[in-house]
């Protein structure tokens, strides 16, 4: 199996640009989540997606984050307008309901740095 | 408010010796507890887990320990390997947040040759 895997792996953009984040699951999996790295914060939770549909955004930290998922196999998350406070790492993991609880499968992360 | 928490954010040991990194935790509607493995530049990588019905869990080099009554859990790595240097995080979930994981803030361990 291929792995998560996550686009682009580097992204450096100027304050203002939308940014898009871009993951395909593990094929199979139902769960979808996205994290955000920071030093400050650590390994924290953005929202989560079961079967496509958002079930927990309450980790999105402002209206300029953005994450859908249109299919089982997709998923975005976007930042418009980007502020260099979202500088950080984003990673995308995928898990399977029926597999060992809550272990979750993660990529290799996007590092994003806002200008 | 940090539910699942690291204390020491870096440990330094011997090749050969034995690695001991900790993990205490406030929630006690948590009920699955897992360790991830984290190399720069990669994800984290799933590395050994314990339900809380079992105090212990064994795979190769790694034994994860839980002690319910402490909020506590510890891993312990033997021997030491120098390809174990990377940063260790704990997780838990459980209760009305069952799919959700709750990550630590990692410990750097550094094996040294």
């Amino acid at each position: 199996d291929a792995g998560v895997i996550q686009s682009p792996r580097h992204e450096v953009t100027e304050m203002g640009q939308e940014v898009t984040l871009r993951c395909k699951p593990i094929s199979g999996h139902d769960y979808l989540f996205w994290y955000r790295q920071t030093m400050m914060r650590g390994l924290e939770l953005l929202i989560y997606f079961n079967n496509n549909v958002p079930i927990d955004d309450s980790g999105m930290p402002e209206d300029r984050f953005s994450a859908k998922m249109p299919n089982a196999s997709f998923s975005t998350l976007k930042i418009q307008p980007s502020e260099p406070r979202d500088s950080a790492v984003y990673f995308c993991a995928s898990s399977l309901t029926l597999g060992v609880p809550d272990t979750q499968y993660f990529g290799p992360g996007t590092r994003l740095t806002v200008l | 408010d940090q539910q699942v928490k690291q204390n020491s954010p870096s440990l330094s040991v011997q090749e050969g010796r034995i690695s001991i990194l900790n993990c205490d935790y406030t929630n006690s509607m948590f009920d699955y507890f897992l360790w991830y493995k984290k190399y720069p530049a990669e994800g984290p990588t799933f590395l050994i887990s314990i339900s809380s019905i079992k105090d212990k869990n064994e795979d190769g080099r790694f034994t994860v320990f839980l002690n319910k009554s402490a909020k506590h859990l510890s891993l312990h790595i033997v021997p030491s390997q120098p390809g174990d240097s990377a940063v260790y995080f704990c997780a838990a979930s459980g209760g009305s947040s069952a799919r959700q994981l709750t990550f630590g803030s990692g410990t750097q361990l550094t094996v040294l040759p």
